[in-house]
């Protein structure tokens, strides 16, 4: 079955760039959208943006300015990358497949991958 | 902008009460478009509900969705102590959207 693992840097510097890698395993990055969620403590979760293998993308509006999420098909990765960070930016990064049917609308998110605390501090 | 609204935010019940959860759009929505997860503390949310009722896959038939237009219920009919966890619901609509999450604790 698919399994997907975050990593990156737990700790990221106010107004440098977070970076977060997510390994597909048990199944090929290609024909499916893959996505980042956040949720910083204690809160709730936050969509951050989708890649379709292809390379369309999808971001939150509220992020777009910071956010790009590329796809490296020949590693079964895709990737984070997330701008200027402040202390907001704080949060468990999730990385999670999200199947959606154009027809039906049908959408869901999963698998997740476990999550990965980055902390932005100075 | 469709914003979700997810009612109460802290539900406290006893093992083997129903709990009845309540996620409200601000504008009416395709049922297909609603799931639900569940999430546990230190874990990743867990897909439970998608298309609204539709459980998926290994969910156990306790678990039950339903609703329409903007008002949409996840119900759990006899809480077992591993189904004490937060509940979010998402919608699809130009891009995916999670309401605020409803906690179920044990009173």
């Amino acid at each position: 079955q698919v399994q997907l693992q975050e990593s990156g840097p737990g700790l990221v510097k106010p107004s440098e760039t977070l970076s977060l890698t997510c390994t597909v395993s048990g199944g090929s990055i290609s024909s499916y959208y893959w996505s980042w969620i956040r949720q910083p403590p204690g809160k709730g979760l936050e969509w951050i943006g989708y890649i379709y293998y292809s390379g369309s993308t999808n971001y939150n509006p509220s992020l777009k300015s910071r956010v790009t999420i590329p796809v490296d098909t020949s590693k079964n990765q895709f990737s984070l990358k997330l701008s200027s960070v402040t202390a907001a930016d704080t949060a468990v990064y999730y990385c999670a497949r999200f199947w959606f049917g154009e027809l039906s609308g049908i959408n869901w998110f999963d698998p997740w991958g476990q999550g990965t605390l980055v902390t932005v501090s100075s | 902008e469709i914003v979700l609204t997810q009612s109460p935010g802290t539900l406290s019940l006893s093992p083997g009460e129903r709990a009845t959860l309540s996620c409200r759009a601000s504008q009416s929505v395709s049922s297909n478009s609603l799931t639900w997860y569940q999430q546990k503390p230190g874990q990743a949310p867990r897909l439970l509900i998608y298309g609204a009722s539709t459980r998926a896959t290994g969910i156990p038939d306790r678990f039950s969705g339903s609703g329409s237009g903007t008002d949409f219920t996840l119900t759990i009919s006899r809480l077992e102590p591993e189904d004490f966890a937060v509940y979010y619901c998402q919608q699809y609509g130009s891009s995916p959207l999670f309401g605020p999450g409803t906690k179920v604790d044990i009173k």
